[in-house]
């Protein structure tokens, strides 16, 4: 099944520690992107890649890195720098280069810092 | 970072009910879409609009373009329990060969009392 596959579904992560979420995508798009969410914030773009080994910060980049090695995969790591980490990731990817297209998103990761 | 404008934020109604909420932007839009988000997965795609006065249908959902490209609404009609979420405006421009990012509203939260 084509798709696109966060995980892990949850993680817990104690404070000062690096996290890496994994986004994994089959739909060959071009385009990958992180999505903070917290209640009532509605998701923020915290960075996105159009083509391999580029990629531009969002507007909450702070704390976040990521990487674009392969097509398939867009993984995000939250570093220690990020104050608040505690809330729900999304990753979603679209094909570029035509007139119409639409973004398709994961299942999600809950990061909770203990 | 840029946001849209999503009403209402939240709605309590009853089985049956016709249910409506809208989008609005100052900057012009070439691209609408409407997610619904169950709690703790990722956004649905529900409906995509690509030109201004479009309205499309999908089942008991009905979206529609606005003609000034600034905004854009979704109604569901006879609501059901299963209609329960968080729905989502999406925004998309397209600057001249530049592929543009998507723009996210708050969300309207909605609950259905059966």
């Amino acid at each position: 099944d084509g798709g696109i596959t966060q995980s892990p579904k949850y993680l817990f992560r104690k404070e000062g520690q690096n996290v890496t979420l994994s986004c994994e995508q089959n739909l060959n798009h071009d385009a990958m992107y992180w999505y903070r969410q917290d209640p009532g914030q509605g998701l923020r773009l915290i960075y996105y890649s159009q083509i391999v080994n580029d990629f531009q910060k969002g507007d909450i980049a702070e704390g976040y890195s990521v990487s674009r090695e392969k097509k398939e995969s867009f993984p995000l790591t939250v570093t220690s720098a990020q104050k608040n980490p505690t809330a729900f990731y999304l990753c979603a990817s679209r094909p570029l280069g035509q007139a119409n297209t639409e973004a398709f998103f994961g299942q999600g990761t809950r990061l909770t810092v203990v | 970072g840029q946001q849209l404008n999503q009403s209402p934020q939240s709605m309590f109604i009853q089985e049956g009910e016709d249910v409506s909420m809208n989008c609005t932007s100052s900057s012009i839009f070439n691209t609408w879409l409407w997610y619904k988000q169950d709690p703790g997965e990722g956004p649905v795609l529900l409906i995509a609009l690509y030109k201004a006065g479009e309205l499309t249908s999908n089942g008991r959902l009905t979206a529609q373009f606005g003609i000034t490209r600034k905004d854009s609404f979704l109604n569901i009609s006879a609501s059901i329990p299963s209609d329960v979420g968080i729905y989502f405006c999406a925004g998309q421009m397209n600057y001249g060969g530049s592929q543009g990012n998507l723009i996210f509203g708050k969300g309207t939260k909605l609950s259905v009392k059966p």
